[in-house]
């Protein structure tokens, strides 16, 4: 069975200052892999994903990932938080490239606060 | 820019009640998808829609639950017999493609069931 686990559940950086959210996954076949974000009170918007390809991903907002299969890792990073960062955010598999519509497992999310 | 809309926000309801929550996916998405998220718990996969049927369902999605797209516009979620366990936000998705696309979320309903 795939899942996900992300380290840390409330992450606090200061404003300027690296943003590292981590995440580790199993699956037992190449996943694919998203970060979603989710702002107060809206709906979970796609920063980035990795499906194939460079392992090293570019999302909205200056965000990025890194795929390491060695590691089963989907870090998310970004060099300078900004204040309007403060969110949840999941990380998430798809179990299967081979099946279609398969649906996504979630880590439990972790809650990043940026302080002034 | 195009968005998945959820109605309502909020929904309270009376353990035993019967509830329908609305989703109204992006017009040109053929794939539909029910999440939910117990509060401090994972987002949990519910059940997936496509072409009119079930395609695929979680362990969580028993008879209880059904799913339905009435009018070819809307994609709705029923409870019918709620049970306090089913107090979570709820999430609609849809995607244009299998899940390797871009899936959208809706801004969830928040069920408090008393």
């Amino acid at each position: 069975a795939q899942s996900v686990t992300q380290l840390g559940s409330h992450v606090s950086v200061s404003e300027g200052a690296l943003v590292l959210l981590r995440c580790n996954y199993s699956s037992s076949v190449p996943p694919y892999l998203f970060w979603y974000v989710q702002y107060p009170n809206q709906g979970l918007q796609l920063l980035l994903k990795y499906t194939t390809g460079a392992t090293l991903v570019k999302g909205i907002n200056g965000f990025e990932a890194e795929f390491k299969k060695s590691e089963t890792s989907f870090h998310l990073t970004k060099p300078s938080a900004h204040m309007s960062d403060a969110a949840e955010y999941f990380c998430a598999v798809s179990p299967s490239r081979r099946s279609g519509n398969t649906p996504l497992v979630f880590g439990k999310g972790t809650r990043l606060s940026v302080i002034a | 820019e195009p968005e998945v809309t959820q109605t309502p926000s909020h929904q309270v309801t009376q353990m035993g009640q019967e509830v329908i929550l609305r989703c109204v996916p992006i017009s040109n998405h053929l794939y539909f998808y029910w999440y939910r998220q117990i509060l401090g718990q994972k987002v949990e996969f519910l059940v997936s829609f496509y072409n009119n049927e079930i395609s695929e369902k979680s362990e969580i999605f028993d008879d209880q639950f059904s799913v339905e797209r009435p009018d070819g516009s809307n994609f709705t979620l029923k409870i019918r017999s709620t049970k306090l366990e089913d107090s979570a936000m709820y999430f609609c998705a849809s995607s244009e493609k299998v899940f390797t696309a871009e899936a959208f979320f809706g801004q969830g309903t928040r069920l408090t069931v008393v």
